[in-house]
């Protein structure tokens, strides 16, 4: 079974640029979260979507936004790009929402200049 | 807030080495989990302990939930060079929502 995929794997922006990640989950999982890691803050959550829904949010402004289509794939979008949101967002998909096993993507490493 | 503690932050052994990592918290879980991410990929899950006092193994790894279920440790026997990575511990705080995440260890096994 194919794991999490996410595309694009690099991206450099500029301040005030927007962007849109996407993230394909492993087949039959309908959970998918999102999460930014960077070395001082670790990993912190995102969002989770759940069959297309909004179920969880972190404390993330609202320049941070994303959605979930019916075949269970999904797109985070950030807008008005600042330095600090230079980062590795990772996409994670799982069987079931909430704090089930987390499956992992390889990141998409953002850079914001 | 629910914190999650990990340490040491970073480490740095040689092959042949033991080692243990901690994960602690003021808070019960209902269960916790321990991640490895390598350089360029997302974590990989190792292992969920659910049961206070439950130890697990995984060849040259050895978890172990504490009896209160508020901390974790794990103890790797004879480091390689392939156990370099970033060690995550991850915790279900019950409230069915989401994880929690620690910041991890960082280890270095050199050659």
């Amino acid at each position: 079974k194919a794991g999490v995929t996410q595309t694009p794997r690099y991206l450099i922006k500029t301040r005030g640029q927007q962007v849109t990640l996407s993230c394909s989950p492993i087949s039959g999982h309908r959970s998918v979260s999102w999460y930014q890691q960077t070395p001082g803050q670790g990993l912190q959550f995102l969002f989770e979507y759940f069959s297309e829904t909004q179920r969880n949010k972190g404390n993330f402004p609202g320049r941070f936004s994303g959605r979930q289509f019916s075949n269970s794939r999904s797109e985070m979008n950030v807008s008005t790009l600042e330095l600090g949101d230079s980062a590795l967002y990772l996409c994670a998909s799982s069987l079931s929402q909430g704090p089930d096993t987390q499956y992992f993507g390889p990141g998409t490493r953002l850079t914001v200049l | 807030t629910q914190l999650l503690e990990q340490s040491p932050q970073f480490l740095s052994i040689q092959e042949g080495e033991n080692l243990t990592v901690y994960c602690n918290s003021s808070s019960v879980f209902s269960s916790l989990q321990w991640y490895r991410q390598e350089p360029g990929e997302g974590p990989v899950l190792l292992v969920t302990v659910v049961t206070g006092g439950e130890v697990k193994k995984l060849k040259r790894l050895t978890f172990q939930f504490g009896d209160a279920r508020k901390d974790s440790s794990l103890h790797i026997t004879a480091a390689q060079p392939g156990d370099t990575g970033l060690y995550l511990c991850a915790a279900n705080a019950g409230n069915n929502r989401k994880l929690i995440w620690g910041l991890g260890t960082s280890l270095a096994v050199n050659p």
